[in-house]
């Protein structure tokens, strides 16, 4: 089946450092993925969607200056969490769907394990 | 607006014992229903679906109903076993196939010990 991969599983950094997380579709072409991130206790929620090759759209209340999505490939997403602070600390996940590699469409979200993102 | 409820967890079950996971949904229209189960180290798996009311999905033992009346899509399984350790999410879409936006609620954690 689809595989999508996630690096790294888990990180800590410094309050003010960046943190890139990558997403990654091992087996199939991903025309457009989505991130999404969950606070404890709280439900997992999208925060952005974008279409390789095109800016990413981000949800109500998402800071794009702050979360810097690049999806420059059909097999590669980064999300960047600029100038982290510890409310930032949260557990991303990301997804994706596109083409299978006979080139027909694929009409679910396939998703990564999930970086979970500390901020000290 | 679109919203998803669901059971708090951890749930920690004896082997054969009966499951059941609440959840609730709040939406415009005629949402699809969603569960989705994340087994340690993987990324969340599609476990079954229903997409119009009454509809049942039903995969590896597990079933849930789309019960629009009481605007419900409860998962169930009759004996679960260990391998069903996991989290479960709900989830909807106003696709069929849930390949855009998907409402979580906050996922369960299911523990079933021998």
């Amino acid at each position: 089946g689809a595989v999508v991969s996630q690096h790294p599983s888990w990180v800590i950094c410094k309050s003010g450092t960046s943190v890139k997380i990558e997403c990654r579709s091992l087996d199939f072409q991903a025309t457009t993925m989505f991130w999404y991130r969950q606070f404890p206790k709280q439900s997992l929620m999208l925060m952005a969607t974008s279409n390789e090759g095109s800016k990413a759209t981000y949800e109500q209340g998402v800071e794009k200056d702050k979360f810097l999505i690049n999806h420059a490939s059909l097999t590669l997403s980064t999300l960047t969490v600029t100038s982290a602070h510890p409310e930032d600390s949260s557990f991303y996940i990301c997804s994706a769907r596109g083409r299978g590699l006979a080139g027909g469409p694929m009409y679910e979200q396939y998703f990564g394990p999930g970086t979970r993102l500390t901020v000290t | 607006g679109n919203s998803v409820t669901q059971m708090e967890g951890p749930v920690t079950l004896s082997e054969e014992a009966f499951l059941t996971i609440n959840c609730t949904y709040t939406a415009t229209g005629y949402p699809s229903l969603f569960w989705y189960v994340q087994y340690p180290g993987e990324g969340l798996q599609l476990l079954l679906k229903a997409t119009k009311a009454d509809d049942k999905g039903s995969n590896k033992g597990f079933e849930a109903t789309y019960r629009k009346e009481t605007t419900s899509f409860h998962l169930e399984k009759g004996s679960v076993q260990v391998s069903d350790s996991a989290v479960y999410f709900c989830a909807l879409s106003h696709l069929p196939t849930g390949a855009n936006n998907l409402f979580f609620g906050t996922g369960t954690r299911l523990t079933v010990i021998p």
